[in-house]
């Protein structure tokens, strides 16, 4: 059973506009996540992470947000590059289960000229 | 400069045949891990290690195998290959023993089992 979801496979956007990747997550011992970003042929390389502790976490173009009540975070990009083609995951892990990863499906984000 | 690299990066095998796919981290990482990708499922963990002759068992483990007797390789063994271990393979490692730290992938290995 697939603990972390990423519900939409494929993310179509404009240059220049925002892209918001969702994730959701069923186990609510996770307490930190993590999104990494893999282009064509290459492994995954890491993005940026959150710890539980905090709702909000940035990191130049990119901000991820945390709502643990919903057990929900996003992605958010601005602006859309078209270097951010690539496919996004979601990651998350809990403490007392050796802190391993577990991975969401992935959405493949496209940004069109 | 530090790196992960994988071999081979594309391998075709026949079902039945025992299968090894090489990991080598220059990272002098003690963590280090094995997932397969597959379309619709992401990345699962197969095998995984804390250190030197520790491995332990990921959630899709069946009929694959790992051993560590060094620091930087982990070879990860299919022992028979079935065709439902046609997938996209990678290795990863990292520092610390935790999810937090992050984990550095190698580019991968396609294999087709026919």
């Amino acid at each position: 059973d697939q603990q972390v979801k990423q519900n939409s496979p494929s993310l179509s956007v404009q240059e220049g506009r925002i892209s918001i990747l969702n994730c959701d997550y069923t186990n609510s011992m996770f307490d930190y996540f993590l999104w990494y970003k893999k282009y064509p042929a290459e492994g995954p390389t890491f993005l940026i992470s959150i710890s539980s502790i905090k709702d909000k976490n940035e990191d130049g173009r990119f901000t991820v947000f945390l709502n643990k009540s919903a057990k929900h975070l996003s992605l958010h990009i601005v602006p859309s590059q078209p270097g951010d083609s690539a496919v996004y995951f979601c990651a998350a892990s809990a403490p007392g289960a050796d802190y391993k990863l577990s991975f969401g499906a992935g959405t493949t984000v496209t940004v069109r000229a | 400069d530090a790196e992960i690299t994988q071999s081979p990066r594309h391998k075709i095998t026949e079902t039945g045949r025992q299968v090894t796919l090489a990991c080598h981290q220059t990272w002098n990482h003690n963590n280090m891990f094995w997932y397969r990708q597959d379309l619709g499922h992401g990345l699962r963990l197969i095998h995984y290690s804390y250190g030197v002759q520790d491995t332990n068992k990921g959630e899709v483990s069946d009929g694959y195998s790992v051993s560590r007797s060094n620091t930087e390789d982990l070879p990860l063994t299919l022992e028979s290959a079935a065709s439902s271990q046609t997938s996209v393979y990678f290795c990863a490692s990292s520092e610390l023993a935790g999810g937090t730290d992050t984990q550095y992938f190698g580019p991968g290995t396609r294999l087709t089992v026919l």
